[in-house]
């Protein structure tokens, strides 16, 4: 069971903005850094963020990374259908001395 | 051309042992951190082990600990996952990556395809 709580699933039609949520405690979210993963189908997961707002080279500056507290957001402005996929918060968990995943987004473009 | 080749997975029986490989070619691989993560079959992201570049620093997951060993060799350009004492709740497809451990400048993501463990009897 992950320590890091995502919704199960978010929609947007296209061009729309959406916002994924990652819920965690003092032990990871709160005092460390947060990772964004995608995942499209039958693919391995790929890095859209990392320290909680920065962007590897060449993912479109329509993601964008937030983090508050014990809290971190993805948002994705100008849904397009490529962006159909899952998404994965990740962080380091002082506590388990481990990184932890969040349980997964699905996001559908409708 | 970056690649991370996964090998080793295949289907074994409860209790037994199995060791993955990952061949590392196209990034400096000796001074990379790397980890192993899964993911079971319709499920989630699970991270599983991770090494530094040194092997000074290892680290596991609660549900691995005691069981699975990671372990690296510099002069090949590999990482290894042994993987003991197999229950059938470690079916999934192991991704070897360098990925996560991003602690200064820009962050490398590079993962293999994966290799299908599945633990049945």
């Amino acid at each position: 069971q992950s320590v890091l709580t995502q919704p199960p699933s978010a929609s947007g039609t296209p061009g729309q903005r959406v916002t994924i949520s990652c819920s965690g405690s003092r032990s990871n979210i709160g005092i460390n850094f947060v990772y964004w993963y995608q995942q499209l189908p039958g693919t391995a997961p790929k890095l859209l963020m990392y320290r909680n707002n920065q962007r590897p080279s060449g993912v479109p500056d329509r993601f964008s990374g937030s983090k508050s507290g014990t809290s971190a957001s993805l948002a994705i402005s100008g849904l397009r259908s490529e962006d159909e996929a899952d998404y994965y918060c990740a962080a380091w968990d002082d506590s388990l001395s481990g990184y932890v995943f969040g349980t997964g987004t699905t996001v559908t473009v409708l | 051309e970056v690649q991370l080749v996964e090998s080793g997975g295949g289907l074994v029986q409860p209790g037994r042992s199995l060791r993955l490989s990952c061949a590392a070619s196209g990034f400096t691989f000796h001074i990379s951190a790397m980890h192993w993560v899964r993911q079971a079959p319709g499920k989630g992201l699970e991270w599983v082990s991770g090494i530094s570049w040194d092997s000074g620093t290892i680290d596991y997951a609660v549900s691995v600990k005691g069981r699975f060993t990671i372990s690296r060799d510099n002069a090949k350009n590999s990482l290894y996952l042994q993987m003991n004492s197999l229950r059938t709740e470690d079916t999934a497809l192991y991704y070897c990556a360098k990925t996560l451990s991003c602690t200064g400048g820009a962050c490398s993501d590079y993962w293999g395809q994966g290799t299908l463990v599945t633990v049945s009897s």
